[in-house]
């Protein structure tokens, strides 16, 4: 049982890198998130994607990009890394008319 | 501003009684409420969920209170076991939207 994956599980940038956090789904699920959570904060939305092609912006989508070419991958581009972004980053899905959306095991950056 | 929040950033209870989180909230327009449960260095799971047209909802051991007037509603864990000791969030969305808010969770320590 899949589900969401995400690679890399760990990774450290020096300031001014870039790096693309991997999310692929293996329950044909339209909609595709990206969240990040920050040490004692709940979990803020960065992109989201309701299928393949379309994406829109969440709440802190300041120094991300994403792309959505097939339904089952979504990930998520660091194009100048800065230290605010380190953070622990979940990728999640969900199906048209649930409302439940199912979790990666995320992925611990850090930006030195 | 937070529209979704959970003034208790940590709960301690002993093994057998009853644990009970809470959590407001503020937007009027959110109809569906989850409750997630997140392990160190793991994914949020989802744990339970309530949609506003009703006031309670249980699972086992999990039962989920909605008091819609007071914008108030409240995770019950009865009885509470070792293994439940987790994160627990606290996520609302309107409908319509894809978009999940999270609270900053609550940090459930059960004792043996």
């Amino acid at each position: 049982n899949a589900g969401v994956t995400q690679t890399p599980k760990f990774r450290i940038l020096k300031i001014g890198q870039s790096m693309t956090l991997q999310c692929a789904q293996d329950m044909n699920h339209n909609y595709m998130y990206w969240y990040r959570q920050d040490p004692g904060m709940g979990l803020k939305l960065i992109y989201y994607s309701v299928g393949a092609g379309i994406t829109d912006k969440g709440e802190v989508p300041n120094g991300y990009n994403v792309s959505r070419s097939t339904t089952e991958d979504f990930p998520l581009r660091l194009e100048l890394a800065a230290p605010s972004q380190t953070s622990v980053y979940f990728c999640a899905s969900s199906n048209r008319g649930s409302n439940t959306i199912y979790f990666g095991e995320g992925s611990w950056l850090t930006v030195v | 501003d937070q529209q979704v929040k959970q003034n208790s950033p940590s709960l301690s209870v002993q093994e057998g009684r009853i644990s009970i989180l809470n959590c407001d909230y503020t937007n009027s327009m959110f109809d569906y409420f989850l409750w997630y449960k997140k392990y160190p260095a793991e994914g949020p799971t989802f744990l339970i969920s309530i949609s506003s047209i009703k006031d309670k909802n249980e699972d086992g051991r999990f039962t989920v209170f909605l008091n819609k007037s007071a914008k108030h509603l409240s995770l019950h864990i009865v009885p509470s076991q070792p293994g439940d000791s987790a994160v627990y969030f606290c996520a609302a969305h309107k409908g319509g939207s894809e978009k999940l808010v999270f609270g900053k969770g609550t940090k459930l320590t059960v004792n043996p």
